[in-house]
């Protein structure tokens, strides 16, 4: 039962464009989100987080918006640039403790 | 470098047989996460422990066991491989503080384990 979901498996954008993740989840109990990023030959890394209190998160170049009515979770990268090509995963978790992971979304940023 | 470091790198095996992946989380990191990653899946869940205990189960097969030991580090135990076992696992760390977990965690690189 795939509680976090990502149904694009991959996504181009043109280089300086907006890159936009999309992810939904099932569990209205999820009071924590989170996207983490990964390169090949490498374990992911944490990119950005939102409470569920929140409805948006900005760090830099990253945003993350969250609407709780609809289940659902986005990543906007602006302006993309070709070092964020990697696979992108969001993650739910329950206070802290387990966190569910989408399947990814590889990013291409195109130069 | 997140400071997870994950033993073996690269695992080639035959069915049946038995391996051990060990974790060695961040210095003062409590609690160690094990994750399978197959073919086109996503991260899946398998076990968490926090300071040598259980703290959640997720899809973890009977087959594999995993724990906890006082120094920290952790291993995950997968037996009578099948060919399905065949996977990235991932090891991860966080610091827990009861309910105010930060929820980030720091990823190993993985072991690759390769089932013939």
């Amino acid at each position: 039962d795939q509680q976090v979901k990502q149904n694009s498996p991959s996504l181009s954008v043109q280089e300086g464009r907006i890159s936009i993740l999309n992810c939904d989840y099932t569990n209205s109990m999820f009071d924590y989100f989170l996207w983490y990023k990964k390169y090949p030959a490498e374990g992911p890394t944490f990119l950005i987080s939102i409470s569920s209190i929140k409805d948006k998160n900005e760090d830099g170049r990253f945003t993350v918006f969250l609407n709780k009515s609809a289940k659902h979770l986005s990543l906007h990268i602006v302006p993309s640039q070709p070092g964020d090509s990697a696979v992108y995963f969001c993650a739910a978790s329950l206070t802290g403790n387990q966190f569910y992971f989408g399947t990814g979304t590889s990013l291409t940023v195109i130069p | 470098d997140s400071g997870v470091t994950q033993t073996p790198k690269h695992l080639i095996t035959a069915t049946g047989q038995r391996v051990t992946l060990r974790c060695s989380p961040r210095s003062g990191d409590l609690s160690v996460y094990w994750y399978q990653q197959s073919l086109d899946q996503g991260l899946q869940f398998l076990i968490q422990y926090y300071n040598g205990e259980e703290r959640a189960k997720g899809n973890i097969l009977e087959r594999f066991s995993a724990q906890q030991f006082p120094d920290l580090h952790s291993e995950l135990n997968l037996s009578s491989l099948e060919l399905g076992d065949s996977a990235l696992y991932f090891c991860a760390s966080s610091v827990l503080a009861g309910a105010e977990d930060t929820g980030e965690l720091f990823f190993g690189e993985g072991s690759r384990l390769t089932v013939l």
